[in-house]
């Protein structure tokens, strides 16, 4: 039922460098592609989202970068921060339906 | 603002036995999903709904079943548990218009079966 690759599986960063999770998809008709972030014991938060029409999205530290032609996409999180420690997950999804996630990457920013 | 709402939070049954978790969604939400969340890894999508009626079906057996009510609040049913259905049920629902592809997440019931 996975079809949205996810990696990698975890990350360690230095406070201040750049995390860097990477996504791919089979779908060509997925049409909306959503980072979302989760702590423990909470329900997973949206940071971030994309649409295939556009390369690059940026909002404040993190950026969506997009490759439709190769269908992947990538989360940069920019002045990684202690706070940022926490699970990341892309998805994808088509007409606002049955969207899919990826494995989640378990980032840890070190002070 | 109430976000969306899940209960119970924590339960624990027996392999055999039957469940049932309840979500309301965000006010003015016409969409209810529900996912599974198996300790460390991504939410698996079970079922959508909207205006009560189901619109997908992930790859779960039919021991799955769910419902939506008039007032927009759903409930997914599992039958006959098995311990392989241990994990995190997270009930998410979304708005219309521009929000219509944002999925808002409750903190979700985790489910113990022993």
């Amino acid at each position: 039922q996975q079809q949205v690759k996810q990696s990698p599986q975890s990350l360690i960063v230095q406070k201040g460098g750049i995390s860097i999770i990477n996504c791919a998809y089979e779908n060509t008709a997925f049409d909306y592609f959503p980072w979302y972030q989760q702590f423990p014991g909470k329900g997973p938060a949206l940071l971030i989202a994309i649409r295939p029409d556009v390369s690059e999205k940026k909002e404040g530290r993190f950026t969506i970068s997009f490759n439709k032609s190769a269908k992947q996409f990538s989360l940069h999180i920019m002045d990684s921060q202690p706070g940022d420690s926490a699970t990341y997950f892309c998805a994808a999804s088509r007409n606002n339906n049955d969207m899919r996630f990826g494995a989640g990457t378990r980032l840890t920013v070190k002070p | 603002d109430a976000g969306v709402t899940q209960s119970p939070t924590h339960l624990i049954k027996t392999r055999g036995q039957q469940v049932t978790l309840r979500c309301s969604p965000i006010s003015g939400h016409k969409s209810v999903s529900w996912y599974q969340q198996v300790l460390g890894q991504g939410p698996q999508f079970i079922f959508q709904y909207y205006e009560k009626e189901e619109r997908g079906r992930g790859n779960f057996p039919d021991r799955f079943s769910a419902r939506q009510f008039p007032n927009y609040s759903s409930e997914l049913n599992v039958n006959a548990l098995l311990l392989g259905d241990s994990a995190l049920y997270l009930c998410a629902s979304r708005g219309g218009g521009a929000g219509a592809n944002v999925l808002t997440f409750g903190a979700g019931s985790r489910l113990t079966v022993l």
